[in-house]
């Protein structure tokens, strides 16, 4: 069965500097790979999607990358500040007989950004 | 984006009731909806597939005659958490797709579930 990496422990960053998360994932690669910001006690939020074919993909202070020979997603956050603290999730999609492809989730980096 | 709004927040019951979770889209029609369990420090965990008007859709392992879900309307989804225990205590969350085609969510608060 998939399975999907992310370091579990927390990344500690000094605000300004970049922090990198990454999600490495075994088997075959999906569709799409999404990250997701979740706060303490709330739902995840949907950061950004990058589709199987495209190697890069930015939004503002985030970028991520896709490698599927590697089978790795790194996901950029530069000039951190002390708001992006938070838990990023990783999420695979992937399409079978349904009309929407279901999520797998790995169990998300918790980053923290000291001023 | 769209707004998800779920009710309760939080629940603390007794063994052996049963809690309902609302989970409501508050701004659009929401034909599909997704229901996760999150125990802590662990991953999101898909339990089923709701589907307006027909039955839901359950993954592997998840009891649907323990967790019973009803999609009424466009804009309602109720998840059951019948007889429970305290090994169901957990972060509930539903989430319904974006019209991005790539499957993102748009994630409820989450219902925070305490069997006692």
């Amino acid at each position: 069965s998939q399975k999907i990496e992310q370091n579990s422990e927390a990344l500690n960053i000094q605000e300004g500097k970049t922090a990198t998360l990454t999600c490495n994932y075994t088997n075959y690669s999906p569709a799409y790979l999404q990250w997701y910001r979740q706060d303490p006690g709330r739902g995840p939020v949907f950061l950004l999607l990058i589709r199987e074919n495209e190697k890069e993909k930015r939004k503002e202070r985030l970028k991520v990358t896709f490698d599927t020979t590697l089978k790795q997603s790194l996901f950029h956050i530069t000039a951190s500040q002390p708001a992006d603290s938070a838990t990023y999730l990783c999420a695979l999609v992937y399409f079978a007989t349904d009309s929407w492809g279901k999520l797998q989730f790995g169990a998300g980096t918790q980053v923290v950004v000291t001023p | 984006g769209a707004v998800v709004s779920q009710h309760p927040s939080r629940v603390i019951c007794k063994s052996g009731t049963s809690v309902k979770i609302e989970c409501r889209s508050l701004d659009f029609q929401a034909t599909t909806m997704f229901w996760y369990r999150q125990f802590p420090k662990q991953s999101l965990m898909l339990m089923a597939t709701s589907n307006e008007g027909s039955k839901a859709t359950y993954e592997q392992g998840v009891e649907k005659d323990k967790f019973l879900i009803n999609h009424a309307s466009l804009t309602l989804s109720t998840l059951t958490v019948t007889s429970a225990h305290p090994e169901d205590s957990s972060f509930y969350i539903c989430s319904t797709p974006q019209a991005g085609g790539g499957n993102e969510q748009f994630f409820g608060p989450g219902t925070r579930l305490t069997v006692l």
